[in-house]
């Protein structure tokens, strides 16, 4: 079965400062993707990046680093020089060919920006 | 573009109504997905819809059901409703092919069982 696990549900960082959320998952597949998403409040989920596991060097989006273990199954997220606007809830996804398009979420870390 | 509209975004029902949900995915994209966002669940897929076929479903009751249209257009109907239907349900369309594609999502739509 495939499962997401985020173990930090609330996180706080001081703006211009680096935070770093984290995400392990379960599965026994070879060919997946990763990806963390943003909610922010009353707003909707966007991409913020993504990751292939075939791909051994780190996804990195402005800001925004992943940390890529895949021997242990660890995918964290890097926000570096935080904003006021990255205060959201923030998920870890994984999805795999074989289950479709289907996504699999952790139950998300809620970030605060203190200004 | 416009992205992914989801209607109503609230609405209040009682237990035992049933309700259906509609959503509007982002134009060129063949496929629709639906979860529930709950407190203590997160998100938990419901099912997926490509080309008005469903092509996926979660671990779901069976009062939870959806279709496709022609257009691209999804519903999802839910019958017999229970306190615990209460959730912002989110529906996220694609391309629908199996490559690294990401889910485009909806404000969501916000259900109060009552």
């Amino acid at each position: 079965a495939q499962t997401v696990t985020q173990s930090q549900p609330e996180m706080s960082v001081q703006e211009a400062e680096t935070v770093t959320l984290s995400c392990t998952y379960d599965t026994s597949e070879s060919d997946y993707y990763l990806f963390w998403y943003k909610q922010p409040p009353s707003r909707q989920m966007i991409l913020v990046i993504r990751q292939e596991a075939y791909k051994q060097q780190n996804a990195t989006e402005n800001r925004f680093s992943v940390n890529f273990q895949k021997a242990a199954k660890s995918f964290s997220l890097k926000i570096s020089d935080s904003q006021l606007g990255d205060a959201a809830m923030y998920f870890c996804a994984y999805r795999t060919p074989s289950t479709g398009n289907q996504f699999y979420f952790g139950t998300g870390t809620s970030l605060t920006v203190i200004p | 573009k416009a992205g992914v509209t989801q209607t109503p975004r609230y609405l209040i029902k009682t237990r035992g109504q049933q309700v259906t949900l509609s959503c509007s995915p982002i134009s060129g994209h063949r496929s629709v997905s639906w979860y529930q966002q709950t407190p203590g669940q997160g998100l938990q897929f419901l099912f997926e819809y490509f080309s008005e076929t469903q092509r996926n479903k979660g671990n779901f009751p069976g009062r939870f059901s959806g279709r496709q249209f022609s257009n691209s257009r999804s519903e999802m109907n839910v019958s017999t409703l229970e306190l615990g239907d209460s959730a912002l349900y989110l529906c996220a369309s694609s391309s629908g092919t199996y490559n690294t594609g990401e889910l485009f999502f909806g404000e969501g739509s916000r259900l109060t069982v009552l």
